[in-house]
């Protein structure tokens, strides 16, 4: 069965960096798009960008351009997201969704169990 | 950016009796191939969001006939035809013809 598992909570100051895993198994790795949606507390969701695993091409969102960088890593069938100069308004739980429509009819049909970054002094 | 509006923030429903989620797009979600590019998904409490519907009515996989979806170019809607207690979440739309992708603001769905 598909599932994607995420890496756990993280907390850090602001201006750092964090960077969230998510391993995928139970079907081809390389078919399918990764999309990385946030949610921060209390609020509705974000769309931040996805990466092609089959070549690691990237489309970021604006709202995060500069701070976002997606990855992937085929031998572990794991994609990471790591988001740099962070704030206070970074604070938020952190999904990864897969995308079976090849990254053109963009649906989730499988999210992560969400990782909480929390961005505190 | 494609602005995505929803309606009714909140929606108070009774066990058995139907319920219907507006959802807007600031722009046309129809493309080329005849498809509307819009999603829903519900969130339960504590939970990530589960896909209900892509393509504007197509259900997702394992997800009950009561829920349906509807509406092309700018205006959408979900249907849920009786509502049961497992329902109660907040519902977002979602469109997918362009990046950024966007979301609605949601709309929570509880029981009377």
């Amino acid at each position: 069965q598909v599932q994607l598992v995420q890496s756990g909570a993280e907390v850090k100051k602001p201006g750092a960096s964090v960077k969230v895993s998510c391993k995928a198994s139970g079907y081809t790795f390389s078919t399918d798009y990764l999309h990385w949606v946030r949610q921060a507390p209390g609020l509705g969701l974000e769309w931040m960008g996805m990466i092609n695993p089959s070549d690691g091409g990237t489309s970021y969102a604006q709202n995060f351009h500069g701070r976002v960088t997606m990855t992937r890593d085929t031998s572990t069938s794991t994609v990471y997201m790591e988001l740099s100069s962070l704030r206070s308004e970074d604070t938020a739980v952190y999904y990864c969704a897969r995308d079976p429509s090849g990254g053109e009819e963009f649906y989730f049909d499988f999210w992560g169990q969400g990782t909480l970054v929390t961005v505190s002094s | 950016e494609i602005v995505m509006t929803q309606s009714p923030l909140a929606l108070p429903v009774t066990p058995g009796e139907p319920a219907s989620i507006s959802c807007r797009s600031s722009q046309s979600l129809l493309h080329g191939n005849g498809n509307d590019y819009l999603d829903w998904y519900l969130q339960r409490p504590g939970q990530p969001p589960q896909l209900l519907i892509y393509l504007g009515s197509y259900r997702a996989s394992g997800v009950p006939d009561r829920f349906s979806g509807s509406g092309s170019g700018t205006n959408f809607s979900l249907k849920i035809s009786r509502v049961e207690a497992e329902d109660v979440g907040v519902y977002y739309c979602m469109q997918a013809l362009q990046t950024p992708l966007t979301f609605g603001g949601g709309t929570k769905v509880e029981i009377k």
